[in-house]
């Protein structure tokens, strides 16, 4: 049963515009959020993370945001560029400072295709 | 430029055989991890440990896997008997005690196919 989904496997837009990825969770608990990249041949890359008493949260070109009541998060990534082209994972975990742990649940990832 | 390294970064075997993956995490980390990813699964944590002790392993199928820290050098993962449904690609993570997912940095992972 999975705690955390990404129901879209695969995105694809032009570069210079928006990409918009989404992530829902079932657990409650989950109170800590990251995003997580990922290239061919290479392991996850840490990409940005936000906490529930957050709602946003901005990074350069990525900001993540977060609807508690409805346990959906998406990434917002503007503009893209193809060097965006990645599997990108979302993934959720109890906060640390509120005594959870660094136990990471992922989604199964979304392909997102950056086109030139 | 420190890295988490893993070996074999490929592996091809038959059915029955052991398989055993490495992992030597940055150096200073005391926090190992272990995860597969399936296209059915995503991306799952198998084991945990800190400095060398198991934390969880509740993701591991015990039967056949097993998980060790012969030092603070090395991890390792090893599959006996391999079967077919193993087939995926295995990262290890490493992290210092006491912090968040974001301070997780992956190796490159070794991709299994067993026949």
């Amino acid at each position: 049963d999975q705690q955390v989904k990404q129901n879209s496997p695969s995105l694809s837009v032009q570069e210079g515009r928006i990409s918009i990825l989404n992530c829902d969770y079932t657990n409650s608990m989950f109170d800590y959020f990251l995003w997580y990249k990922k290239y061919p041949a290479e392991g996850p890359t840490f990409l940005i993370s936000i906490s529930s008493i957050k709602d946003k949260n901005e990074d350069g070109r990525f900001t993540v945001f977060l609807n508690k009541s409805a346990k959906h998060l998406s990434l917002h990534i503007v503009p893209s560029q193809p060097g965006d082209s990645a599997v990108y994972f979302c993934a959720a975990s109890l906060d640390l400072t509120q005594g959870g742990s660094e136990k990471l649940v992922f989604g199964k990832g979304t392909k997102l295709t950056v086109n030139p | 430029d420190a890295r988490v390294t893993q070996t074999p970064r490929h592996k091809v075997t038959e059915m029955g055989q052991e398989v055993t993956m490495r992992c030597q995490p940055i150096l200073g980390h005391n926090t190992v991890f272990w995860y597969r990813q399936t296209m059915m699964q995503g991306l799952e944590l198998l084991a945990y440990f800190r400095n060398r002790a198991p934390l969880d392993d509740s993701g591991m199928p015990k039967d056949r896997f097993s998980a060790e820290m012969p030092d603070a050098t090395l991890a390792t993962l090893k599959i006996q008997p391999s079967e077919p449904r193993d087939s995926a690609v295995y990262f290890c993570a490493s992290a210092a005690a006491g912090h968040g997912g974001e301070t997780q940095y992956f190796g490159p992972g070794t991709r299994l196919l067993v026949l």
